[in-house]
């Protein structure tokens, strides 16, 4: 099965900082990456989709990229409600699985 | 709105049996694949199963292959999910999830309900 790695696993920043989160995958899985930011006793949000595509609703601060095995997904401004877990995950293809989480906290 | 509501969860011992159910409401349920997705407390997420909008097609995670069945009822707008031979290690926190793609399954889960806590312990 196709795992994924995020790093970094823990990240301190301040409001306003540029933040990025690295996923990468064992083998390659095109653009099939998809994000979520979980917050503390919530379920998780949808993101990014396709790698690079902004789900509805989702500020444009948040943005996706990346193909193959590295994906990266980028905070231009960290927001205060941006502070949370992030978890990248395999679409498209099962299982399913999930990165093991980045949580960004307030410096 | 739409909105996905799980129960079914509590504390159960090893070995024991338990089904999940959650109620779609707000959209067209049969018209969406629907997946479980669990997470151990103070973990990350575990995608658990997903079964297809007319519930055809199955796919399940290795770590529940054998003991977790999926399975839906169009008619009641009402996703299961039958747990058995439940270990310590299944302990988690248990969300229905709607996939985002109508028809086929894409695995983004666009919605996710509240949650269900599942223990299980001796």
């Amino acid at each position: 099965d196709i795992q994924l790695t995020q790093s970094p696993s823990f990240l301190s920043a301040s409001v306003g900082d540029r933040v990025t989160i690295t996923c990468r995958a064992s083998q390659g899985i095109s653009n099939y990456l998809g994000w979520y930011q979980q917050k503390p006793g919530k379920a998780p949000k949808l993101l990014i989709y396709a790698a690079s595509t902004l789900q509805s609703g989702v500020p444009s601060r948040f943005s996706g990229s990346g193909s193959g095995t590295e994906f990266t997904l980028t905070i231009s401004s960290l927001q205060p409600a941006d502070f949370a877990t992030y978890y990248c995950q395999r679409l498209n293809n099962y299982p399913a699985t999930f990165g093991g989480g980045t949580k960004v906290e307030i410096k | 709105q739409v909105q996905l509501v799980e129960s079914g969860g509590g504390v159960v011992q090893p070995g024991r049996s338990l089904r999940l159910s959650c109620v779609g409401s707000g959209f067209t349920f049969s018209r969406h694949a629907m997946h479980w997705v669990r997470q151990a407390p103070g973990k990350g997420l575990e995608w658990v199963a997903v079964i297809s909008y007319d519930g055809s097609v199955r796919y399940n995670a290795d770590s529940v292959k054998g003991r977790f069945t999926i399975s839906r009822d169009n008619s009641k707008n009402t996703l299961y999910l039958q747990m058995d031979s439940l270990r310590p290690e299944d302990t988690a926190m248990y969300y229905c999830t709607r996939d985002q793609f109508l028809g086929h399954s894409s695995g983004r889960s666009d919605c996710w309900g509240r949650g269900t806590l599942v223990t299980v312990s001796s």
